[in-house]
């Protein structure tokens, strides 16, 4: 167990309206990542980060910004939710080069 | 550019079978790791293994067993004596970019064992 929760677990919201998902760790890893699950694409790369303030973009990082201001703590903010960015949000801790990820977050945008 | 490549979208395969679940991958990097996830149905996702590039050695975890060919460039997976709880989807994943330390994923498998 890495010690990683998200929150929420679920969430529905409407097109347009800011969303911000949150990934909280308790064991003080440097690098964490913000993936999601779409069926037929397996999970991708949204954005990650490499220490606190120290963030950087994947491959489907439009639409998303994040933030780290404690080691503990990694936010993922849709600034104006779309259809499209519905989809299971996973977060993810690097220990050594093996990731763990949390239980993720199911969001949906009507 | 990397990828993984997991041509098996589903398998079903009845209790007691073996099972092999393919993934083939692409990166220019002479150092890499390779994954094995699983994700049950009730969705986390569960790491099984990491291999090094380095190391083509076969490795056995009870049921679970890992063929690595630098030569093929294939990571394959197989389950001997399946069983009901094995039924999940399973992903291979490639780590090359040693600084962001992120993973390229397959697009998955799903395996069903039927009682």
């Amino acid at each position: 167990d890495a010690g990683i929760t998200q929150s929420p677990r679920h969430k529905v919201t409407e097109t347009g309206t800011p969303v911000t998902l949150r990934c909280h760790q308790t064991e003080n890893h440097r690098y964490m990542y913000w993936y999601r699950q779409d069926p037929g694409h397996g999970l991708r790369l949204i954005h990650y980060s490499y220490g606190v303030k120290d963030t950087d973009k994947g491959e489907v990082s439009d639409g998303y910004s994040v933030s780290r201001s404690k080691t503990e703590d990694f936010l993922l903010t849709l600034e104006s939710a779309t259809s499209s960015q519905t989809s299971v949000y996973f977060c993810a801790i690097a220990q050594s080069y093996e990731q763990y990820f949390g239980p993720g977050t199911r969001l949906t945008v009507t | 550019a990397q990828k993984v490549t997991q041509a098996q979208t589903e398998i079903s395969v009845v209790e007691k079978e073996d099972v092999t679940l393919d993934c083939v991958y692409e990166t220019r990097d002479t150092t890499y790791y390779l994954f094995w996830y699983k994700q049950p149905p009730s969705g986390e996702l569960v790491f099984l293994i990491r291999r090094n590039s380095f190391d083509e050695q076969n490795e056995i975890s009870g049921r679970y067993s890992w063929n690595f060919q630098k030569s093929t460039s294939s990571f394959n997976f197989t389950i001997t004596a399946s069983q009901v709880v094995d039924s999940a989807v399973y992903f291979c994943a490639l780590s090359a970019d040693t600084g962001r330390r992120a993973l390229t994923f397959g697009s998955g498998t799903r395996l069903q064992v039927q009682p």
